[in-house]
């Protein structure tokens, strides 16, 4: 198993709809855990941290569900402009502070 | 607004040649990395540094080596590029521990021919 698996994609969603993406690791010491958006031929921008207690920004709700060993990224109210590809990226505990990065849930949000 | 400046956006190499590529962070980062994307594969770590004069392999170090001076500037050289480091280069710096993300430099697409 790898540490750290995302649904590739892509997602293809309307406008207005609300998308979610699951991203699973396999470390269950893992310890801190983060979200990025990466634009086509850009580099990825960090998008949120995912706390325990889960959290929220705007139309974005990140959260961390320990037991099955699973971050979630929820987006409402889905804009063109939300086509992108998001990574997570996963770190585990102790020793190197180094996160493994997943390869990304592609997400085309169409008229 | 805090940034991870690259010194090149794209770059044209030939095999053999020594490439240089810089990365410069000007938000007081302790720890800097260079990664490597290619489609269906990911981000992959290359070396990574948390102090000056610091270095640590990454995933990939192989065809590699780093240097890092000063705090805000970290090299990335290929000693003789080969046709299989065409890929895009990101550097990233981030505070030290590991509880912070990271930001990007806008990356340099390599091609070596």
């Amino acid at each position: 198993r790898k540490e750290v698996e995302q649904d590739p994609g892509p997602f293809n969603v309307p406008e207005g709809a609300t998308v979610a993406f699951n991203c699973t690791y396999s470390n269950s010491a893992s310890q801190s855990f983060f979200w990025y958006r990466q634009d086509c031929r850009k580099e990825p921008k960090l998008l949120m941290s995912v706390y325990s207690s889960g959290n929220e920004d705007g139309r974005f709700t990140a959260q961390l569900n320990r037991a099955s060993q699973y971050i979630s990224l929820l987006i409402r109210d889905s804009k063109l402009s939300d086509s992108a590809t998001y990574l997570c990226a996963v770190r585990p505990s102790g020793g190197s502070y180094i996160p493994t990065f997943g390869r990304g849930t592609s997400l085309i949000v169409h008229p | 607004d805090v940034k991870v400046t690259q010194s090149s956006r794209y770059l044209v190499k030939r095999t053999g040649e020594k490439v240089f590529l810089e990365c410069v962070q000007d938000m007081d980062h302790e720890n800097m990395f260079w990664y490597r994307q290619d489609p269906g594969l990911g981000l992959r770590l290359i070396y990574f540094s948390y102090d000056v004069k610091m270095k640590e392999k990454g995933d990939i170090p192989e065809g590699y080596s780093v240097s890092r001076e000063k705090k805000e500037r970290f090299s990335l050289i290929l000693e003789s590029a080969s046709t299989n480091q065409t890929s895009m280069y990101l550097c990233a710096s981030s505070l030290a521990g590991g509880g912070y993300g990271y930001t990007f430099g806008s990356g340099t697409r390599l091609t070596v021919v």
